[in-house]
């Protein structure tokens, strides 16, 4: 079967750095996204990798090793604005887009 | 960026009723939207896609008869969940593609659905 893991929640301090992980053993692989949701909000796009290495957008990095199934997204100088779900999703094979559950962090002062 | 707008962004409906959600694409043509539900501190999860021209196809366990997509044109496709009941109570999330874009999924506002 296929399956998406993150973990379920995380906490960090405003101003630090926060890695989230994201493990995946899809069938087929054609890139990995990662989204932030804000509570009773549709996802916002952050990242697509779809080659190994890290890619840095401002605050937000995405890494990802194809040969270790693994990714995770670095957020640094956390803000309080960045308390939100991050959602990991592989597109595979089909072309079809698996989520995992998301992360929930929670960002304190 | 491309836009994707859904509406409404929340409805109460009394069970028994039907309610009609719309999914379009502001500034581009999406060939292929999809349909996503998601229930409270749970994953995104796909019901259907939705082909323009064509039948959508729903995945296992979603009752097609009950959640009826319509994807007339390029920028328009609508989910209308018939007979509704207090289980059907969600968050519905559309989202497309842009052809000229391929990295990125763009998705609606959501739409929460209360049935009572």
């Amino acid at each position: 079967g296929q399956n998406i893991d993150q973990p379920t929640e995380m906490t960090a301090t405003e101003g630090a750095i926060v890695q989230i992980n994201c493990t995946y053993q899809t069938s087929g692989f054609n890139g990995l996204f990662w989204y932030q949701q804000h509570a009773g909000e549709a996802p916002t796009f952050l990242s697509y990798n779809v080659l190994d290495g890290l890619e840095e957008k401002g605050r937000f990095s995405s890494f990802l090793s194809r040969s270790k199934g693994y990714s995770y997204l670095l957020l640094k100088e956390l803000q309080m604005k960045d308390s939100a779900s991050y959602l990991c999703a592989v597109v595979d094979s089909n072309y079809q887009l698996i989520w995992g559950a998301g992360t929930k962090l929670i960002i304190k002062p | 960026g491309a836009v994707v707008s859904q509406h409404p962004s929340w409805v109460i409906c009394k069970s028994g009723t039907s309610v009609k959600i719309e999914c379009r694409s502001l500034d581009f043509q999406a060939t292929t939207m999809f349909w996503y539900r998601q229930f409270p501190k749970q994953s995104l999860m796909l019901m259907a896609t939705s082909n323009e021209g064509s039948k959508a196809t729903y995945e296992q366990g979603v009752e097609k008869d009950k959640f009826l997509i319509n994807h007339a044109s390029l920028t328009l496709s609508t989910l209308t969940v018939t007979s509704a009941h207090p289980e059907d109570s969600s968050f519905y999330i559309c989202s497309a593609r842009d052809p000229g874009k391929t990295t990125e999924a763009f998705f609606g506002q959501g739409t929460r659905l209360t049935v009572v």
